[in-house]
């Protein structure tokens, strides 16, 4: 069945490093994918998505790139802020399925140090 | 602003007895879902509901019960709380139609101990 695999944290950096999570999965044909983002005392929110190959999205200085070749999705950020910390979460929808099969990573614990 | 309200942040029940966790959406939104989010498992659906009335099992369904009388409303119920449902529980809803169809619009959460 489907699935996602996200680094395991925590992952602490210093203000102004560059980051990256890593994020790979499996599925048959083309998933829509997605980076969720859970900030200290709340739900998640929707960070960025792309639904084909080679799709880029990108929001709030954030990137990930859909590889289907590698079956990767990666979140970066050039130069990470202290309100960057926060729990990031990998996700894909397989293709035809309902939002009741969205399928989460485990999270990926991030701490900035001023 | 488009919102997920869920009633209570924080919960603290004995074992045994029966909780009832509360979700309201004002988004006029069809789907409605519970999941349970615990340290290193990520997020795991507990029960969505596509319609009033209408309920389907997610992967973790057992112990649980779901009402939706309303289609703003959605009801989580544990109706004998045991220990091993401490947990974060998080509510969230989606269209069924239009670009927001994939995207998943969270409430805050209610962080539920049962002692």
């Amino acid at each position: 069945g489907d699935s996602v695999t996200q680094m395991e944290g925590p992952v602490t950096l210093s203000e102004e490093a560059f980051l990256t999570i890593n994020c790979t999965y499996t599925a048959t044909g083309y998933p829509s994918l997605f980076w969720y983002v859970q900030y200290p005392g709340e739900g998640l929110q929707l960070l960025l998505k792309a639904t084909k190959a080679d799709d880029k999205g990108s929001n709030k200085g954030f990137e990930a790139t859909y590889r289907k070749e590698t079956t990767s999705f990666h979140l970066e950020k050039g130069s990470v802020q202290v309100s960057d910390s926060a729990v990031y979460f990998c996700a894909l929808r397989g293709v035809r399925s309902s939002a009741s099969k969205i399928i989460f990573g485990s999270g990926t614990r991030l701490s900035i140090r001023p | 602003d488009v919102k997920v309200t869920q009633s209570s942040r924080y919960l603290v029940k004995r074992t045994g007895e029966k909780v009832f966790l509360e979700c309201v959406q004002d988004m006029d939104h069809e789907n409605m879902f519970w999941y349970r989010q615990d340290p290193g498992l990520g997020l795991r659906l507990i029960y969505f509901s596509y319609d009033v009335k209408m309920k389907e099992k997610g992967d973790i369904p057992e112990g649980y019960s779901v009402s939706r009388e309303k289609k703003e409303r959605f009801s989580l119920i544990l109706e004998s709380a045991s220990t091993n449902q401490t947990s974060m529980y998080l509510c969230a809803s989606t269209p069924v139609k239009s670009a927001g169809a994939n995207v998943l619009t969270f409430g805050a959460g209610s962080r539920l101990t049962v002692l």
